[in-house]
């Protein structure tokens, strides 16, 4: 499966813990994205990586998340302290080109106790 | 980007066509309507974009407006599997991001 990936799935954690996140995407893809997805919402942008730069940050975007692509391959999402409010589908997504498709994976559902 | 409107939900029957309304009445000259759906549990998925003429593809055909103020997404022979959330979009390719600015869509049922 050449798609964009999102490891893990799910994860369930305790108000307080930080959490980080996965993302692979399509390996000839330079263009990276991250978004969130609340119950009854469509997805919300939270950044863009061009390579690995990171070139865009949505005001949703707090100081307890940061976001890396260290090498322009795969991406990592962090998410400190979390609180209840950070309980979403967290989306992945990748594309070739500016103003390109962008692929989605599948997304992590974080759940904050 | 301009603002989009789409009514909450639609029914319909296996077999025949869906057609999905969309309003972008502030949209502007150089910004491209965009279709993608979300299947449950599943991330959103690309599906077709136009900017002025009509667009057809494997999936779907995009119909747009003279004016450009209005389309609608035509699924020519829905299935039980087209049963989804379809979001339409209107996206400028101008900036450094491009991205995507989701509302909250037309849920589809496709019936029997």
């Amino acid at each position: 499966d050449t798609g964009v990936s999102q490891d893990p799935r799910h994860k369930i954690t305790k108000r307080g813990q930080n959490v980080t996140f996965r993302c692979d995407p399509i390996s000839e893809h330079n263009r990276l994205y991250w978004y969130r997805q609340t119950l009854g919402q469509g997805p919300e942008f939270l950044t863009y990586f061009q390579n690995e730069a990171q070139l865009e940050k949505s005001r949703l975007l707090s100081d307890r998340f940061s976001a890396e692509r260290p090498k322009g391959s795969f991406s990592t999402l962090e998410i400190q302290r979390t609180e209840q409010g950070d309980s979403a589908m967290y989306l992945c997504a990748s594309s070739p080109r500016r103003g390109g498709e962008q692929f989605f994976g599948p997304g992590t559902r974080l759940t904050v106790l | 980007d301009a603002k989009t409107t789409q009514p909450p939900s639609m029914d319909c029957a296996e077999g025949r066509a869906a057609n999905l309304p969309c309003n972008h009445s502030t949209i502007s000259g150089n910004e491209y309507v965009y279709w993608y759906r979300q299947i449950h549990s599943q991330g959103p998925q690309y599906i077709i974009h136009g900017l002025k003429n009509n667009e057809t593809n494997e999936m779907a055909s995009l119909i747009i407006t003279e004016d450009r103020k209005s389309s609608t997404l035509i699924l020519p022979h829905a299935t039980l599997r087209d049963t989804a959330v379809y979001y339409c979009i209107v996206r400028s390719l101008e900036g450094t991001a491009s991205k995507l600015t989701f509302g909250t869509g037309t849920r589809l049922q496709v019936t029997l």
